[in-house]
């Protein structure tokens, strides 16, 4: 099992330009999830969603969309990216219900210039 | 609301040395607490967890207990070694959501 895989690892944009971080997991997971990590901050909720065909905002949502393409795929688009979305992006999965774990991929670091 | 609150960094600790990393938390219902650990330029890793009040989690010589009592879930460790150095993270999923603290870095030094 690969788990969870983000694409691609290092990004730089330049302020205004678009771009989609691209999630997948082979864990058969129903719920997925976008976070930013900033330095002091931790982790910052983005969106996610319970399950297929469903998408939620978290704690940060504006300047991002999202699509839930089908139960294994979960993207994150900036449509114009600005400076302020410099940062290291997680995905993560997990099952439904409050016993579960999250699964984390190994992160985007985007740099917006 | 539902949050977690975790002692500040960084912590900085000799080889061998005695661990303790605080974490309290805010939650109806019953939670499940977690810590994560990340090692420099990786995600997150599920280093234990606990699912009810008393359980303890455990893993690579950490624990921490599900206290409910005091809302705590505390982070230990007897021996910490150079290459417990990342930045511990305590978290709790209340079934409907996941909620973070804002993570503590631990250096170890020989």
């Amino acid at each position: 099992n690969a788990g969870v895989t983000q694409t691609p690892k290092f990004q730089v944009l330049k302020t205004g330009q678009s771009m989609t971080l691209q999630c997948a997991q082979d864990m058969n997971h129903n719920s997925m999830y976008w976070y930013r990590q900033d330095p002091g901050m931790g982790l910052r909720l983005i969106y996610y969603s319970a399950s297929e065909g469903t998408t939620d905002k978290g704690e940060v949502p504006n300047g991002y969309n999202v699509s839930r393409l089908n139960k294994r795929e979960f993207s994150l688009r900036l449509e114009s990216a600005a400076p302020s979305q410099t940062s290291v992006y997680f995905c993560a999965s997990s099952q439904r219900g409050g016993r579960y774990e999250q699964f984390f991929g190994p992160g985007t670091r985007l740099t917006v210039l | 609301g539902d949050s977690v609150t975790q002692m500040e960094g960084p912590v900085t600790l000799s080889e061998e040395a005695f661990l303790t990393i605080n974490c309290t938390y805010t939650a109806t219902g019953y939670p499940s607490l977690f810590w994560y650990v990340q090692y420099p330029g990786e995600g997150l890793q599920l280093l234990l967890k606990a699912t009810k009040a008393d359980d303890k989690g455990s893993n690579k010589g950490f624990e921490a207990t599900y206290r409910k009592e005091t809302t705590s879930f505390h982070l230990e460790k007897g021996s910490v070694q150079v290459s417990d150095s990342a930045v511990y993270f305590c978290a709790l999923n209340t079934g409907n959501q996941f909620y973070f603290g804002t993570g503590t870095s631990l250096t170890v030094i020989p």
